[in-house]
């Protein structure tokens, strides 16, 4: 498709049931990355995947997060065991590693609510 | 480690005033720099980039920002703000050459334009 798309738009769960969030990139592009966007702050590196590199992890928060990403494809963002701080906006962003200092083009997010 | 410091979490202006948005990073490497703006509701849109060449950067809606590498700065400026300028205004810093390529958001300036 012409941009990143994410789904679903909104998600609320009740604590402690797990979720899963997805996001679809911009085809041909090769890297992707996952951000949390909590109300009020700024973005929040979680995991970036490059092609069929090893995934940088270093930003999730805890083992209750997870991502999957096959190829170039389709990732999903899992939460399991969900608390209420983990409330927020996830972004999901692509971007042509061959230009790496061109951007990257984001969703609109999802946004999720732990009640 | 690289990080960025927006100092003004809020900026309010009146229309037609200019504005300048301050942004610092800290690296000890090359970095590419952007800015993006989040309008309510919405994903988040690349205003403008520093890749390399001119120091002086032109963006979209009339924006543009200076890269000033002795200060470490790369400060948004617009001579006239208008009512749609109201926005999440980020500054972002990408490390190249490394073996990642992840980018690192400021907090955010929110730039709240008044009649």
């Amino acid at each position: 498709g012409a941009g990143v798309s994410q789904s679903p738009s909104n998600k609320v769960t009740e604590k402690g049931k797990d979720v899963e969030l997805r996001c679809d990139p911009i085809s041909g592009h090769t890297a992707l990355y996952w951000y949390r966007q909590r109300l009020g702050q700024g973005l929040e590196f979680l995991i970036y995947f490059q092609g069929n590199s090893a995934p940088d992890k270093s930003g999730l928060p805890s083992d209750r997060f997870s991502a999957e990403r096959t190829g170039e494809s389709v990732s999903t963002l899992t939460i399991q065991r969900t608390q209420q701080e983990d409330s927020a906006v996830y972004l999901c962003a692509s971007s042509r590693n061959s230009e790496r200092g061109y951007g990257y083009t984001f969703g609109s997010g999802t946004r999720l609510t732990v009640v | 480690a690289q990080s960025v410091t927006q100092l003004d979490s809020q900026v309010p202006v009146f229309e037609e005033a200019p504005v300048e948005l301050r942004c610092n990073y800290s690296s000890s490497v090359s970095v590419y720099l952007f800015w993006y703006v989040q309008y309510p509701n919405q994903g988040l849109q690349l205003l403008l980039k520093y890749l390399s060449g001119s120091t002086l950067v032109k963006g979209i809606n009339g924006f543009e920002a200076e890269f000033n590498k002795s200060q470490t700065s790369f400060h948004l400026r617009k001579p006239s703000v208008h009512i749609s300028d109201t926005a999440e205004y980020f500054c972002a810093v990408l490390r190249y050459g490394g073996a990642t390529n992840k980018l690192i958001f400021g907090t955010g300036t929110l730039l709240a334009v008044q009649p």
